[in-house]
């Protein structure tokens, strides 16, 4: 148990509905982010958000909207996916924030994803 | 272009078998070079950090090392339970962010 929790694990949806996944870690971090992992393709870092503030959004397409209401707390809402959207959604946070040289990433377990 | 490779993409070993897997990188800049462990179902576990070259760190059966080029996780003697996903990722100099391999799937056949 790394202290990041992931809900839901597993997520099923259409094309046109709206889901929002949700993350959780209660370990002090100040730096939170959300990955995808697709079989066989290294990890994409989508958004980061270090002491609170988004400080990445690498050309994530607007489907995806990231929320961080708190240092504990970090949303993924989706509308409108793509079947191609489909994968692992992973969670991580990190102890100083983003800038720091010794920065290892604690992850959630993920949601699995399937866009019909 | 900034990249990291992990080869072979899956390795089938015998338990006690020995072996190596490997992480070659290309960056403008490594500031440190990690590795982690990822089970079915779970989401990547850090394992080590490396720094600069002809750096080593041991954990258990495995051992990481670090060149100029390249990084190896040694596995001594693999059991069953070391059967994962092991992924490398080199941050850069520039910028902190993560290049992140596609990694490794070791197979431990008892």
């Amino acid at each position: 148990e790394t202290g990041v929790t992931q809900t839901p694990r597993h997520l099923v949806m259409g094309m046109t509905n709206k889901k929002s996944l949700k993350c959780e870690q209660h370990l002090g971090h100040n730096a939170m982010y959300w990955y995808k992992q697709s079989a066989k393709k290294p990890l994409e870092l989508m958004f980061v958000y270090n002491f609170k503030e988004q400080t990445e959004n690498n050309s994530v397409p607007s489907r995806f909207s990231p929320e961080c209401p708190n240092s504990s707390h970090l949303f993924l809402h989706l509308h409108t996916l793509q079947p191609e959207d489909s994968a692992l959604y992973l969670c991580a946070s990190s102890p100083y924030g983003q800038f720091a040289t010794n920065e290892k990433l604690f992850f959630g377990s993920g949601t699995q994803l399937s866009v019909l | 272009e900034d990249q990291v490779t992990q080869s072979p993409e899956a390795l089938r070993l015998q338990e006690g078998e020995s072996s190596s897997l490997n992480c070659s990188y290309t960056v403008s800049g490594l500031r440190g070079l990690f590795w982690y462990r990822q089970d079915p179902g779970k989401g990547p576990e850090f394992l080590f950090t490396l720094y600069s070259a002809g750096e080593e760190k041991e954990k258990e059966r495995l051992k990481a090392t670090l060149t100029k080029k390249e990084s190896f996780l040694h596995i001594t003697a693999p059991k069953p339970e070391d059967s994962a996903t092991y992924l490398c990722a080199g941050m850069l100099d520039s910028n902190y962010q993560l290049i992140w391999g596609a990694g490794t799937k070791l197979i431990i056949k008892p």
